[in-house]
């Protein structure tokens, strides 16, 4: 089945930091989503992005579909953006299932 | 209520009990899904539901049990569970079964002693 790995697992910011999360896949995709879990465990949708570029105020992504990977920039972070972010693919040809990474867990320090 | 709900949002249980897991959601979706969330492991597609039909079951064992009576709603019937089936059980809907955004209701904590 389709591969998808994101990096990095881990990231600790201070406050006001930037920071890029990064997406590969390993096959053509349908379908790419960006979620965001918080402490409680709710998934938030953050962007549906199989191609193309997306903003969402200090959120964006963009997806180079040709070069199978996606990142997601998020710009002065907040405490409140702390958790794990998931990307979530479905292959172009397949199993019509999301296939989800292994996450990256941002904290963010005040 | 707006969205996916699910019900309840804690659950601890026995391995003899039995007991159903509910979800809900007001986003006039025709495609259902339950998930699992164990520690250490990516979220694994359990069951699919596609304008109220089972359309997937990704190799699941019996004592899960889906149900669906309507495009609405999902319910999960647990048991004679196994501690290792400990996990946040999460419910998700979208427009139809293919490539159409998913949208996360707020889990349910599972604790089987």
């Amino acid at each position: 089945g389709i591969q998808v790995e994101q990096s990095p697992p881990d990231l600790i910011l201070q406050e006001g930091a930037n920071s890029t999360l990064r997406c590969n896949f390993s096959d053509s995709v349908n379908n790419l989503q960006w979620f965001h879990q918080n402490p409680w465990g709710q998934l938030i949708n953050l962007f549906y992005i199989p191609s193309g570029t997306k903003q969402n105020g200090r959120l964006s992504a963009t997806t180079v579909a040709t070069e199978r990977y996606s990142l997601l920039y998020i710009s002065s972070s907040q405490t409140t953006d702390s958790g794990v972010y998931f990307c979530a693919v479905e292959p172009y040809f397949g199993n019509e299932k999301l296939t989800f990474g292994t996450g990256t867990r941002l904290t963010i320090i005040p | 209520e707006t969205g996916v709900t699910q019900t309840p949002r804690h659950l601890v249980m026995g391995m003899t009990n039995k007991k159903s897991l509910k979800c809900e959601q007001h986003l006039g979706h025709n495609a259902m899904y339950w998930y699992k969330q164990s520690a250490k492991k990516p979220l694994e597609l359990m069951f699919v539901y596609n304008f109220k039909e089972q359309t997937e079951n990704n190799s699941v064992p019996s004592r899960f049990s889906p149900e669906c009576p309507n495009s609405s709603h999902l319910f999960l019937h647990l048991h004679t569970l196994q501690p290792e089936d400990s996990a946040l059980y999460l419910c998700a809907s979208s427009q139809e079964r293919v490539s159409y955004e998913q949208y996360f209701g707020p889990g349910t904590r599972l604790t089987v002693t």
